[in-house]
């Protein structure tokens, strides 16, 4: 079973509007959520974390909502650009500095 | 960039040979991870140190042993490699500003015949 939770493989988005991804976990413990983004044939690289103190994270065009009574966290991208195009993928925290990792979703932001 | 390699970036290999996947970083860091990267599946983690031999197993361990005796390397091996090991296969280290951040290396591709 699951317990971070990508529910939509794909998303398309034209150039210059918003991109929401979401992310569910289901593990109430989990206390740092991350996002990682990838590029094909290159390593995953951080884009941006939030605490489970918080309810918002802002970096730039990326921000990060968590509601943790719903379990639920999304990445918002704004304004989107082709350059954003890649998988995205949401993690949680778990022991020993471990992350557990969603199925991704392939963002398209097209011109 | 934690300065980490990982060699070789593509193999191909038969049913049944063992094969190792090394993973050099450079940092210093402590904690070191083998993930591997499945359509559908996500990243999911194989074994994982903390330290010069201290290992111990992720979700999908079975039929992968790993060993560290230097803390700058970290070696994943395949004792009798099977299809279904088949994959995209990440090294990572645990370091930077952020707690939690971890660090990925470029990848390597694994393709058992």
């Amino acid at each position: 079973d699951q317990q971070v939770k990508q529910n939509s493989p794909s998303l398309s988005v034209q150039e210059g509007r918003i991109s929401i991804l979401n992310c569910d976990y289901t593990n109430s413990m989990f206390d740092y959520f991350l996002w990682y983004k990838k590029y094909p044939a290159e390593g995953p690289t951080f884009l941006i974390s939030i605490s489970s103190i918080k309810d918002k994270n802002e970096d730039g065009r990326f921000t990060v909502f968590l509601n943790k009574s719903a379990k639920h966290l999304s990445l918002h991208i704004v304004p989107s650009q082709p350059g954003d195009s890649a998988v995205y993928f949401c993690a949680a925290a778990g022991s020993q500095g471990n992350l557990i990792f969603g199925k991704g979703t392939k963002l398209s932001v097209k011109p | 960039d934690a300065g980490i390699t990982q060699s070789p970036r593509h193999k191909v290999t038969e049913t049944g040979t063992p094969v190792t996947l090394r993973c050099h970083q450079t940092e210093n860091h402590r904690y070191m991870y083998w993930y591997r990267q499945d359509p559908g599946h996500g990243l999911r983690l194989i074994h994982y140190s903390y330290g010069v031999k201290d290992t111990d197993k992720g979700e999908v361990s079975d039929g992968y042993s790993v060993s560290r005796s230097k803390t700058e390397d970290f070696l994943l091996t395949l004792e009798s490699a099977t299809s279904s090991q088949t994959s995209v296969y990440f090294c990572a280290t645990l370091g930077g500003d952020r707690y939690n951040e971890q660090f990925f290396g470029p990848g390597t591709r694994l393709t058992v015949l």
